[in-house]
């Protein structure tokens, strides 16, 4: 059973940053990508960006260029999506996802982290 | 916005069929790239339903086929159980948004 572990939820200010860490299996992490995808309350899923943790490739969509940064710590099997300048519309449940390239599909997702935004 | 077309919400009496329909454009299905779908039950993450167009993962019942033409792909829900209602998304690439994955903004299906 592949399993993807989520950190907890946080509660954070506007401009402030967040990480969010997920910890997969040793196989995951050596032959798929991790992608990340977030789900603001009532509304549908959107793709924000994918590692790979073999080589650190990263790539993202467009409109989160320069706030979102995806790192990795192969050591312990652990993938990190750092998002910044946090607005109150970055307000959601992020998932850690796996994948294999650009285009199949996400197989397995985490159970989802809450972030929410608020002063 | 979102990238693929879906109807909001679809319905059917138990038993029914059910179809759901992802409308893309030439930068994403209609330039030749698959769909996936994905099924969210109230409160859980989305779980992989239909690959690749059509095929099935493991577990997933045969009620459950998807199919792909042109620039458009569809969800079929046959024998509809109160245990299909969720929200139903469509994924594809586009090779217009640097590498990007792209999602329909999902279907609710309802149990009458």
């Amino acid at each position: 059973q592949v399993q993807l572990v989520q950190s907890g939820a946080e509660v954070k200010r506007p401009g402030a940053s967040v990480k969010v860490s997920c910890k997969a299996s040793t196989d995951t992490f050596r032959t798929y990508d991790i992608n990340w995808v977030r789900q603001a309350s009532g509304q549908g899923l959107e793709w924000m960006g994918w590692m790979s943790p073999r080589s650190g490739n990263t790539g993202h969509a467009r409109h989160l260029q320069g706030r979102v940064t995806l790192t990795r710590n192969t050591s312990i099997s652990t993938a990190y999506m750092e998002l910044s300048s946090l607005r109150f519309e970055d307000t959601a449940v992020y998932f850690c996802v796996r994948g294999k390239g650009f285009l199949q599909p996400f197989d397995s997702w985490g159970q989802g982290t809450l972030i929410t935004v608020s002063s | 916005q979102t990238v693929l077309t879906q109807p909001p919400s679809v319905s059917g009496a138990p038993g029914q069929r059910v179809t759901i329909s992802c409308t893309g454009s030439s930068s994403n299905i209609g330039a030749g790239y698959d769909v996936h779908w994905y099924q969210q039950l109230p409160g859980t993450a989305p779980k992989l339903l239909i690959y690749t167009n059509s095929n099935r993962p493991s577990g997933v019942p045969d009620r459950f086929s998807g199919s792909k033409s042109g620039a458009s792909a569809s969800l079929a829900i046959t024998g509809l159980q109160a245990g299909d209602e969720a929200d139903y998304y469509c994924q594809s690439y586009d090779d217009r948004l640097s590498g990007s994955r792209v999602f329909g903004g999902g279907t609710k299906v309802t149990v009458l």
